[in-house]
C-alpha cells in the first residue's frame, strides 16, 4: 500500500490567495483527519471525517479554512483567502473505524505551505 | 477535555545507552490508548507503540517499551540501546473512544556518538 498521499509537499504562496491541500487515505480506510504543526501551538486537529461525513470540525481556526470529502478516497482542505500565520505544515491521517474500535491513524508526509 | 503533558523539552542520550521520556495525561475516561510517534527531521509521523488502557501489560516493541501507570495516568516510553537513528522528536497522544487523537508537545531526543 502506499501509504497516506498528500499534496503538495510544499507550497508557497502570497498572501491573500486561496491554497487548496489535497490527500488520497489509504484504501479501505474510513476515518480521515486534518492536523496542523507549528512551532507555537504543536500539533493541533482541525478536522475529522467518518465515512465522507465531517464530524468534528472545532478544529477548523476560522471560516477562511474549509475542508471536503467527496468521496472515500480524496479529501481537500482549503484556506481561503490564507494568511502569513497560516503558515504550518498540515498533516493528513487516516484509519479505519470498525464497530466501537478506532484502528491507528497513520500519517502523510504532510504539506509545508508558507503564505508570505 | 483530555490532555497530554510532555515536561521534557529535548532529552540527550549516548549511543548504546538507555533514556525515558515522560508522558502525562488527564481524563475522566476508562477506555482508551496511548500512543508513541517519531518524526524524524523528514518530518514523517511514524506510530511507535501503542498502549491500550484496558491491558495492565506493557507494550514493548523490540528496543521500545513503556511504562503504564494508570492511576497516575502516566505513559512513559523507554528507548534502550539507543541508536543515532533514534534522534527525532517524540509525542505521546491520548486517544478517546472517538477516534480524536490529542497531542502532547514533544520532546526532542538527541542521541550522542
Amino acid at each position: 500500500d502506499a501509504g497516506v498521499i498528500q499534496s503538495p509537499r510544499h507550497e508557497v504562496t502570497e498572501m491573500g490567495q486561496e491554497v487548496t491541500l489535497r490527500c488520497k487515505p489509504i484504501s479501505g480506510h474510513n476515518s480521515l483527519f486534518w492536523y496542523r504543526q507549528t512551532m507555537m501551538r504543536g500539533l493541533e486537529l482541525l478536522i475529522y471525517f467518518n465515512n465522507n461525513v465531517p464530524i468534528d470540525d472545532s478544529g477548523m481556526p476560522e471560516d477562511r479554512f474549509s475542508a471536503k470529502m467527496p468521496n472515500a478516497s480524496f479529501s481537500t482542505l482549503k484556506i481561503q483567502p490564507s494568511e502569513p500565520r497560516d503558515s504550518a505544515v498540515y498533516f493528513c491521517a487516516s484509519s479505519l473505524v470498525s464497530g466501537d474500535r478506532s484502528g491507528e491513524q497513520y500519517f502523510g508526509p504532510g504539506t509545508r505551505l508558507t503564505v508570505t | 477535555a483530555q490532555t497530554v503533558t510532555q515536561s521534557q523539552p529535548e532529552m540527550s542520550v549516548q549511543e548504546a545507552e538507555t533514556v525515558t521520556l515522560s508522558c502525562t495525561y488527564d481524563t475522566s475516561e476508562s477506555d482508551y490508548y496511548l500512543f508513541w510517534y517519531k518524526q524524524p527531521p523528514s518530518r514523517q509521523m511514524i506510530l511507535v507503540i501503542r498502549q491500550e488502557a484496558y491491558k495492565q501489560q506493557n507494550a514493548t516493541e523490540n528496543r521500545f517499551s513503556v511504562n503504564f501507570q494508570k492511576a497516575a495516568k502516566s505513559f512513559s516510553l523507554k528507548i534502550s540501546d539507543s541508536q543515532l537513528g533514534d534522534a527525532a522528536m517524540y509525542f505521546c497522544a491520548y486517544r478517546s473512544a472517538d477516534g480524536k487523537l490529542v497531542f502532547g508537545a514533544g520532546t526532542i531526543l538527541r542521541v550522542k556518538s
